[in-house]
């Protein structure tokens, strides 16, 4: 079936760092991705988004990364700071929009 | 902001029992999902509504059921609880089907 998938489950970073997040799908036919952020004991909250028709794009320290040739995108966290310890996890969106997939995350732990 | 609300953090049910989760959102919002969060599974999707009184199943549907009445109000119904539906139950809500989804807290349901 279709799949969207995370690399690694855990991640650990120093405080100040650069952390990167990769995230692979199997629907070349996706054309809509979030990153979310989950903070223990709450719900995950979005982070940044993009669409088939960019490779990147930029928000406030995050910058995701999408290749659609190899079916992957990446979450760039800069400048890691201890409240961006949380599981973060991608979804991604097929073409009629209630296709529609979540990765199972990876841990981010950073150490100070 | 968006507020997605859930009616309880914690629950506690016995085996057999009717467990109904509650989800209101304040946005106007047309669609309203139900996930269910497992270690190592990720978000898989239970039910989604498009609109009032309209449902849809996921991938999961089966041992629950929903209930959409009302824009803002969307159940999740367990008509018998089972102890393998002991999880994290999140709701979400969007705008449009291919738009990013606001999620809820999360209720966390214990079935002994």
């Amino acid at each position: 079936g279709e799949s969207v998938g995370l690399h690694l489950p855990t991640l650990s970073v120093q405080e100040g760092d650069n952390s990167i997040i990769n995230c692979a799908y199997s629907n070349s036919a996706s054309d809509y991705f979030i990153w979310y952020k989950q903070e223990s004991g709450k719900g995950p909250q979005f982070i940044i988004d993009i669409r088939s028709n960019m490779d990147k794009r930029q928000g406030q320290r995050v910058t995701v990364l999408l290749n659609k040739t190899v079916k992957h995108l990446s979450l760039q966290i800069a400048a890691t700071q201890p409240g961006d310890s949380a599981v973060y996890f991608c979804a991604g969106w097929g073409p009629t929009g209630n296709q529609f997939y979540f990765g199972t995350g990876t841990s981010l732990t950073v150490i100070p | 902001d968006v507020k997605v609300t859930q009616s309880s953090r914690y629950l506690v049910k016995r085996t057999g029992e009717k467990v109904f989760l509650e989800c209101v959102q304040d946005m106007d919002h047309e669609n309203m999902f139900w996930y269910r969060q497992d270690p190592g599974l990720g978000l898989r999707l239970i039910y989604f509504s498009y609109d009032v009184k309209m449902k849809e199943k996921g991938d999961i549907p089966e041992g629950y059921s929903v209930s959409r009445e009302k824009k803002e109000r969307f159940s999740l119904i367990l008509e018998s609880a089972s102890t393998n539906q002991t999880s994290m139950y999140l709701c979400a809500s969007s705008s449009q089907l291919q738009e990013t989804q606001y999620f809820g807290p999360g209720t966390r349901l214990l079935v002994l």
